[in-house]
């Protein structure tokens, strides 16, 4: 079993629809979980992170992470064509262990 | 905003060339590593320094080295590039912290092709 799991999609949907991403990942040990959005040709920017469980919201964009499950889910609410990218999701144990683990990431279109 | 900058954004390199690309962060981290990305395969960390003339090998190392002299610039050398190592290439940074969680920042990343 992989580490992180993350379909690789892609996902096609219209503008103003809503977007759900999501990550399964069978370490019982991460704590911190991020998405990144990555553009055609560019490096991944961070767009959220989480530590535990629980729900993030910014703006449009809401994480939701159930460590009971092994969960993690990345909503977004009325989306744009500009939202149109590669989401990865990433996971760590903090603290001083420096590595992520990655999702391979799921490309999203969004339709005008 | 931190700003992790790699030099070079499309390289055409011959085979067997020694290859150097070049990142610098502005934002006083302590950790940088180096990525490749490919279709399929998605980010492999090919080495990380946590601190100056540190270093430690990712998942795949071999045919790279590193240098990292000063706190703000972290080097990936290609010693004899190949085919098989044309590729996207990202540098990054991070903050080691409870609090961040090691939330790392990418550059824009590096194309580089092996002819």
């Amino acid at each position: 079993q992989k580490e992180v799991e993350q379909d690789p999609g892609p996902l096609s949907v219209p503008e103003g629809a809503i977007v759900s991403l999501n990550c399964t990942y069978s370490n019982s040990a991460f704590q911190y979980f991020m998405w990144y959005r990555q553009y055609s040709r560019k490096g991944p920017e961070l767009l959220m992170y989480t530590y535990s469980s629980g729900n993030k919201e910014d703006g449009r964009f809401t994480a939701q992470v159930d460590k009971s499950s092994k969960y993690i889910s990345l909503f977004i609410r009325d989306s744009q064509p500009s939202d149109s990218a590669t989401y990865l999701c990433a996971m760590s144990r903090g603290g001083s262990n420096y590595k992520l683990t990655f999702g391979k990431g799921t490309l999203l279109t969004v339709n005008p | 905003d931190v700003k992790v900058t790699q030099s070079s954004r499309y390289l055409v390199k011959r085979t067997g060339e020694k290859v150097f690309l070049e990142c610098v962060q502005d934002m006083d981290h302590e950790n940088m590593f180096w990525y490749r990305q490919d279709p399929g395969l998605g980010l492999r960390l090919i080495y990380f320094s946590y601190d100056v003339k540190m270093k430690e090998k990712g998942d795949i190392p071999e045919g790279y080295s590193v240098s990292r002299e000063k706190k703000e610039r972290f080097s990936l050398i290609l010693e004899s590039a190949s085919t098989n190592q044309t590729s996207m290439y990202l540098c990054a940074s991070s903050l080691i912290g409870r609090i961040s969680g090691n939330t790392i920042y990418f550059g824009e990343g590096s194309w580089l092709t092996v002819v």
